[in-house]
């Protein structure tokens, strides 16, 4: 599988976006951009995925790069509740294994 | 719909004894995965499992670790004899690949963990 790099932490003030980057340089033509989130004492949480198109969801909106190499993700109105660890991985649609890095520790403050 | 059942949520042992942890899945959901979270890191797929056949145990450790699911549901994980640096999250997540829809994704439900401590 690919690897990603993202930040290990970053702030974000209550009701602003908070924009996640993840780099994905080695991904290949067939590999998919996942992001999932843990809270505290949870398990982890799907967001969203995408191949090369942005997407947008009830949660999140991804930006991938035209190249695919990076991409980020757009928590547009972050709350208190989204403070959480979040994970980037990139794998095959059909692989079911999901590789988790450290993942960003997302810390939303009022 | 219910979601990912595990038990128990915490669990403090000694080196050396075993112990064992449950998890009952999303209904329906055929496929089951248990995870090692050690603290600071990311979840580790330790075995996957597709209705009661082992898909994937590559880094499940054989001689102390073993997992079950016999049924086809519910699915037990075992460590025998536990050691220090099995201290960790052990994560439970489901997914249901027979109702996979073109383009769609086949999603991992997770359970909210056994917290093991070994002392």
């Amino acid at each position: 599988d690919a690897k990603t790099t993202q930040p290990t932490s970053m702030d974000c003030a209550e009701g602003r976006a908070a924009n996640l980057p993840c780099n994905h340089s080695t991904i290949s033509g067939n590999e998919y951009v996942y992001w999932y989130r843990q809270i505290h004492s949870q398990g982890p949480q799907y967001i969203i995925h995408g191949l090369k198109n942005n997407e947008t969801n009830e949660m999140a909106s991804l930006i991938i790069t035209e190249d695919r190499k990076s991409s980020t993700l757009i928590l547009p109105h972050a709350t208190l509740r989204d403070t959480a660890v979040y994970y980037c991985i990139v794998r095959q649609f059909n692989d079911y294994k999901l590789s988790f890095g450290a993942g960003t520790t997302v810390t939303v403050r009022a | 719909e219910a979601g990912v059942a595990q038990s128990p949520r915490y669990k403090i042992i000694e080196k050396r004894q075993s112990v064992a942890f449950w998890c009952n899945p999303i209904s329906g959901h055929a496929t089951l995965y248990w995870y090692q979270q050690i603290l600071g890191q990311g979840p580790k797929l330790l075995i996957q499992f597709q209705n009661n056949g082992v898909v994937d145990d590559s880094q499940l450790p054989k001689d102390r670790f073993s997992a079950e699911r016999l049924k086809g549901v519910d699915s037990t994980l075992k460590i025998q004899p536990a050691k220090l640096e099995d201290s960790a999250v052990y994560l439970c997540a489901s997914s249901s690949p027979s109702l996979r829809l073109a383009g769609s994704y086949n999603e991992q439900f997770f359970g909210p963990g056994t917290r093991l401590t070994v002392l």
